[in-house]
């Protein structure tokens, strides 16, 4: 069965870090796109970090220099490194595969992990 | 960065009348790179259109995408019950940076 399964959230403390992990079933992560997506309270969805197949990796400016990814391709899973934060940080992180066989859409996501930032 | 901007925010219809949903890009999508998900509470997106036309699989035919350049619609033609939730576009045509617009809720009138 082709899913995601994101753990790792928790409460942090602000400038605190938390490791996000997203394990891969059924297909194989260096092949296509990991996406990473959150979700604040009552708010849409903001798209956050992608890794590509080859690994390289993107970051949107609300997180770039504080989030890092990697992968570990033998675990078939990513994670996303997340440092320095804030409380506006506070989300449902969801991982989302993209693929060429829908365009790059996200057409497999997680039930998604949450996280808290608070004193 | 492309910014998207759906409107309206909210849609309140009853079922069985049809709905339609816009998103506009701040510029040009390249290659109607949009994609269009919806959202049950305490639930994950699910992926409805991509391509800006074309259903992922599963997906019932009353929903269709139209649109290109800056101008994207999602339609659905007969809302059933379940078709009540948020629904969010989302472009991926300026790689590697993707956006997501701000979500249209279709609730029950």
């Amino acid at each position: 069965e082709v899913q995601l399964v994101e753990s790792g959230g928790g409460l942090v403390q602000p400038g605190g870090s938390l490791r996000l992990s997203c394990v891969a079933s059924g297909f194989t992560v260096s092949d296509i796109y990991i996406n990473w997506v959150r979700q604040a309270p009552g708010k849409g969805l903001e798209w956050v970090s992608v890794i590509h197949g080859g690994g390289d990796a993107y970051y949107a400016d609300s997180v770039q220099g504080r989030f890092i990814l990697s992968r570990d391709n033998s675990k078939n899973t990513v994670y996303l490194q997340m440092n320095s934060l804030r409380g506006e940080d506070t989300a449902v992180y969801y991982c989302a595969r993209s693929s060429n066989f829908y365009d790059y859409a996200m057409d497999v996501w997680g039930l998604g992990t949450t996280v808290t930032v608070s004193s | 960065e492309i910014v998207l901007t759906q409107s309206p925010g909210t849609l309140s219809l009853s079922p069985g009348e049809g709905a339609t949903l816009s998103c506009r890009a701040s510029q040009s999508v390249s290659s109607n790179s949009l994609a269009w998900y919806q959202q049950k509470p305490g639930q994950a997106p699910r992926l409805l259109i991509y391509g800006a036309s074309s259903r992922a699989t599963g997906i019932p035919d009353r929903f269709s995408g139209s649109g290109s350049g800056t101008d994207f619609t999602l339609t659905i033609s007969r809302l059933e019950p379940e078709d009540f939730a948020v629904y969010s576009c989302h472009q991926y045509g300026s790689s590697p940076l993707w956006t997501f617009g701000q979500g249209t809720k279709v609730e029950i009138k």
